[in-house]
Parts: C-alpha cells; structure tokens; sequence
C-alpha cells in the first residue's frame, strides 16, 4: 500500500520569507516516483516535479528547491523568498514504478502574507 | 497541444439527475484517469484507463458511477441519479509511460441541490 502524509495542513508566512513543506511517503516497492504539484486558487493542478527513488540528488529551480532523503521517507519542497503568487495548495504525490496510479497527500495549503 | 480538456466546467443539477461528465484526454497519451476532489477526502482516484480498458475501478464509490472511454480522444464519467453527497471537483488528467506526472484537465465542479 501506498501513503503520502503531508502533515502541515495550513501555512501562513510573510513574503519574502523561506518556506519548507513537508512530504513523508510509505512505500513497500524499491522503485517508485515521487511529485509535487501545485494547486492555485483557481483550481487547476500543475505538475512541478517529478523524483525517481534511484535519484537522490536535491533539485533546484529558481526559488524552489526540493530535499530527497530516502533514510526517512521525505521529499521536502522549500520556496526561497516566498512571494504572494506562491500562495495555493501544494499537494506531494508518489507512484510505484511500473503502475499508473498516483497516489495524492492531503495537500498544505500556503498563503503568502504581502 | 491544447491539454487536457474537461466539460462542463460547471454543473449545478438536482439530486435524482443523470450528470455526464466529459474529457479529451492530450493526444497520444494512453492512460485516463478520473479523480474527485473534496475538503473531506482531498484528492481520490475514482478510475483510470489504458489503451481505452478500464484498469482499476476500485475507487468508484458506488454503482451510482459509471466511467466509459468509447475512444483514445474522449471519457465520460456518468452519476446516475446524482446526490448531494457527490457535488465536488472532478478531475481528469491524461499520461503517457515515461511521462514526468500527469497532466490535469481545469476540472468540473459539480453541485447537486
């Protein structure tokens, strides 16, 4: 059985400041996919990351980073200098490898105080 | 590639009525997938289709839900009769193997009164 937990439900933080958003995954498969996707206010979901469990190397993109640790089942997302336009739900997802289905935390909504 | 395309974007029908959902998955991509979206139980796969076959529909609630994908380019989810209890955002999202994660219709947000 696959489980996300993202036990952050609600986070408010002044522009500007850094932000991280944690994701813990339970998995019993050796190969599986981990996600992060973005879900702004007006509703629609964006894909912003994908990991794979062979790749542990963190990511950055711009303002946004992403620590992979498999020793504790973590798959964190930190926004640097957060800004108002970062305020949405953001939701950590995995899939095992070789099947189709993903399987959703219960997102951490963020908002971003001007 | 215009993305996934999800119809209607809104729906307001009252309870007892048949609702259709419709969704044009990206073109190319061999996996469908429906989800509904609540505050109560946030993201929830209802089903998903490969090659136009319905793989896993152990997340449709009840008979009430139907999925049908007649086509590589088109999928309907069908409530019949519609409760209040379903009014949520129903979500389709379309992949590929090898794709980096799905890509996400606008979604459908259904009201029953």
């Amino acid at each position: 059985a696959q489980k996300v937990t993202q036990a952050q439900t609600e986070i408010s933080v002044v522009e500007k400041e850094d932000v991280t958003l944690d994701c813990v995954y339970e998995t019993r498969d050796t190969t599986y996919y981990l996600f992060w996707y973005k879900q702004p206010p007006s509703g629609e979901l964006v894909f912003l990351i994908r990991r794979n469990s062979f790749d542990e190397q963190n990511e950055i993109s711009g303002r946004y980073s992403w620590n992979f640790q498999k020793s504790t089942s973590s798959f964190n997302f930190t926004i640097t200098a957060s800004q108002v336009v970062d305020s949405a739900v953001y939701f950590c997802a995995l899939r095992p490898g070789g099947y189709q289905k993903v399987t959703f935390g219960t997102g951490t909504k963020l908002q971003v105080i001007p | 590639d215009a993305g996934v395309i999800q119809s209607p974007r809104h729906e307001v029908t009252e309870m007892g009525q048949e609702v259709t959902l419709r969704c044009k998955p990206i073109s190319g991509h061999d996996y469908l997938f429906w989800y509904r979206q609540t505050m109560m139980r946030g993201l929830e796969l209802l089903i998903y289709f490969n090659n136009n076959v319905p793989i896993d529909d152990s997340g449709m609630p009840e008979d009430r839900f139907s999925a049908k994908m007649p086509n590589a380019s088109f999928s309907t989810l069908k409530i019949q009769p519609s409760e209040p209890r379903d009014s949520a955002v129903y979500f389709c999202a379309s992949s590929t193997v090898g794709d980096y994660g799905y890509t996400f219709g606008s979604g459908t947000r259904l009201t029953v009164v």
